[in-house]
């Protein structure tokens, strides 16, 4: 059971363009989402975070934006930089549940020069 | 800030044979430390929650006794996976939870594990 989805696996860019990433997720109860980036035989890097009483949150290059009608939350990079080429994860947690993290599938993002 | 260190980063063993990981936060005191582990091209799935001072709370379906999990202070914890066999091979994270902060984790740098 997947709770946290991305149905991306994989997002092609262009240096300087905007890279958006989503991920779906069916949990009612998640009340703070996350997104991280991850680099092969590493450990995930934080990036942002937005509370479920918000919709967006923004920071430097990155913004994250929630629909919680939709369950849906997105990621936007811009404009990408060819740095920004790693997997990037959505993740979830629900106030009450131990704040652990249910993560997404992961979404391989290539920003080409 | 926020600093997670996982020892060793890359580790072989014979099958049956034992295994430690430690995982430090070096900055900041964790009273709750996560480990996950990682397959190939997978996501991370959460294996255990371990508290500072108390057992372990495992996920649904990972064996308490193959993985034991100790959290012995607020800057460290260990997973030592016991007679471990060529499928407990795999890419094992741990992070840490700021106590200032209940929702963000910072992870460390994970550790390989090949069991031959």
């Amino acid at each position: 059971d997947q709770q946290v989805k991305q149905n991306s696996p994989s997002l092609s860019v262009q240096e300087g363009r905007i890279s958006i990433l989503n991920c779906d997720y069916t949990n009612s109860m998640f009340d703070y989402f996350l997104w991280y980036k991850k680099y092969p035989a590493e450990g995930p890097t934080f990036l942002i975070s937005i509370s479920s009483i918000k919709d967006k949150n923004e920071d430097g290059r990155f913004t994250v934006f929630l629909n919680k009608s939709a369950k849906h939350l997105s990621l936007h990079i811009v404009p990408s930089q060819p740095g920004d080429s790693a997997v990037y994860f959505c993740a979830a947690s629900a106030t009450g549940g131990g704040n652990k993290l249910t993560f997404g599938t992961g979404t391989q993002l290539k920003v080409e020069l | 800030g926020a600093v997670v260190s996982q020892h060793p980063s890359w580790v072989i063993c014979k099958s049956g044979t034992s295994v430690k990981i430690e995982c430090r936060s070096l900055d900041f005191q964790a009273t709750t430390m996560f480990w996950y582990r990682q397959f190939p091209k997978q996501s991370l799935m959460l294996m255990a929650t371990s508290n500072e001072g108390s057992k372990a709370t495992y996920e649904q379906g990972v064996e308490k006794d193959k993985f034991l999990i100790n959290h012995a202070s607020l800057t460290l914890s260990t997973l030592t996976v016991t007679s471990a066999h060529p499928e407990d091979s795999s890419f094992y994270i741990c992070s840490a939870r700021d106590f200032g902060n209940p929702y963000e984790q910072y992870f460390g740098p994970g550790t390989r594990l090949t069991v031959t």
